[in-house]
């Protein structure tokens, strides 16, 4: 899976408390990027990375925050988990903003 | 939006068959890309193509890009039960790739 791993694979958390989520690359590819897949949506971009310290809104970032401190690391937090945001999240890591993604296998959240 | 849109939504034909999906999408791009999705898994990327190029092979793939009509279509020959996955295509452009909603392809033995 291209060195991508994602921390945790599954979690249940209860609405209003805050939910890290984890990305580590081995590639030293510049570009990480995070996504929610929910049935009739698709992959919906939430935010992405371009570099350490760099980061930018995807089309649902809002009820998300990113971090990028180290090129192998991009967190995903949600300050207060809503139901809303029960989804599978997907981590992306690319050598350039529009060419070939290689993807993470996914952390399935529930928040009840 | 950027969107690609996949048609048809869902696809079950026989092993051995060839499978036609198609995207439109809205916008300009740099290129198209399609990636197949394995129930439970990442997506893995299967082709891309450019917005100057017509059409790339890859083994049984097979990928049409026409930016006249802003549309693209994905050929799997010879089709195998493996194949059983859904499919999205992504357009990309300006830093990011823009993913459909994807078609569901079964391959009935």
């Amino acid at each position: 899976d291209a060195g991508i791993t994602q921390s945790p694979r599954h979690k249940v958390t209860e609405t209003g408390t805050p939910v890290t989520l984890r990305c580590h690359q081995t590639e030293n590819h510049r570009y990480m990027y995070w996504y929610r897949q929910d049935p009739g949506h698709g992959l919906r971009l939430i935010h992405y990375s371009y570099g350490v310290k760099d980061t930018d809104k995807g089309e649902v970032s809002d009820g998300y925050s990113v971090s990028r401190s180290k090129t192998e690391d991009f967190l995903l937090t949600l300050e207060s988990a809503t139901s809303s945001q029960t989804s599978v999240y997907f981590c992306a890591i690319s050598t350039s903003g529009t060419y070939e993604q290689y993807f993470g296998p996914g952390t399935r959240l529930t928040v009840t | 939006s950027q969107q690609g849109e996949e048609d048809p939504q869902a696809l079950s034909i026989q092993e051995g068959e060839n499978a036609t999906m198609n995207c439109s999408y809205k916008t300009s791009i740099n290129n198209l890309q399609w990636y197949r999705q394995n129930s439970g898994r990442g997506l893995v990327h299967l082709i891309l193509i450019r917005s100057n190029e017509r059409e790339k092979h890859s083994g049984r793939l097979r990928v049409t890009l026409d930016t006249s009509k802003k549309s693209s279509s994905l050929l799997i020959t010879a089709s195998r039960a493996a194949d059983t996955a859904s499919y999205f295509c992504a357009t990309g452009l300006d830093d990011k790739i823009i993913f459909g909603k994807g078609t569901r392809l079964h391959i009935l033995p």
